[in-house]
């Protein structure tokens, strides 16, 4: 069965702590990694991962991908309050369009 | 633009009652999914169309969860009978369908509360 395991599932921190998120995953035919951010409502897209080693960067967020390993980090640095969210890690399955969702990890950022 | 448009946004029903939750894809979408949140289980896929044809339908928890989408415009998730341990926020996503295309948009959910 596939799986995808996030940790911690909750973390709070204060702001400007700089955070990481792990995600490590058991699939059977990998295709890619994304990340998404669900605040009060729907996840919204992050990042998306399919190589090894290329960290992708959006403002204080990035991520890396080892897919030797069977992992992914997502780090925030200098936290707002803003980034108070629930961050959802999703792998890709090869030729099957569909996504497979870890837990999520719970972050709040206190003031 | 519209994004992903899903009614109703709360239900409240009864054990045993039958539930309807609705989704209008994104106009030019053709791969339609339903995910179910809860606290213990995170986002589950639940079913997932590719031009209004159902492709896996294993995440659907039992008999009583049936899924229809009779027009690239239009799906609906059913429960019959709902019980409470159906309570949770039902997410509707859709996609373009071609292989090269990831990311998935989500409607604002349904959370559904069966008492």
């Amino acid at each position: 069965e596939d799986k995808v395991v996030q940790s911690p599932l909750s973390l709070v921190v204060h702001e400007g702590d700089t955070v990481t998120l792990n995600c490590s995953y058991e699939v059977t035919n990998f295709r890619s990694l994304l990340w998404y951010k669900q605040e009060k409502k729907a996840p919204t897209f992050l990042f998306m991962l399919t190589s090894s080693g290329i960290e992708k960067k959006s403002g204080r967020l990035s991520s890396i991908l080892d897919k030797k390993e069977l992992f992914s980090i997502l780090n925030i640095t200098a936290t707002q309050t803003g980034d108070s969210a629930i961050y959802l890690c999703a792998v890709l399955i090869q030729g099957a369009q569909k996504l497979v969702f870890g837990q999520g990890t719970r972050l709040t950022i206190n003031p | 633009d519209a994004g992903v448009i899903q009614s109703p946004r709360h239900e409240v029903t009864e054990m045993g009652q039958e539930v309807t939750l609705r989704c209008k894809p994104i106009s030019g979408h053709n791969s339609l999914f339903w995910y179910r949140q809860t606290m213990m289980r995170g986002l589950e896929l639940l079913i997932y169309f590719n031009n209004n044809v159902p492709i896996d339908d294993s995440g659907m928890p039992e008999d009583r969860f049936s899924a229809k989408m009779p027009n690239a415009s239009f799906s609906t998730l059913k429960i019959q009978p709902s019980e409470p341990r159906d309570s949770a926020v039902y997410f509707c996503a859709s996609k373009v369908s071609a292989q090269s295309s990831y990311e998935q948009y989500f409607g604002p959910g349904t959370r559904l509360t069966v008492t």
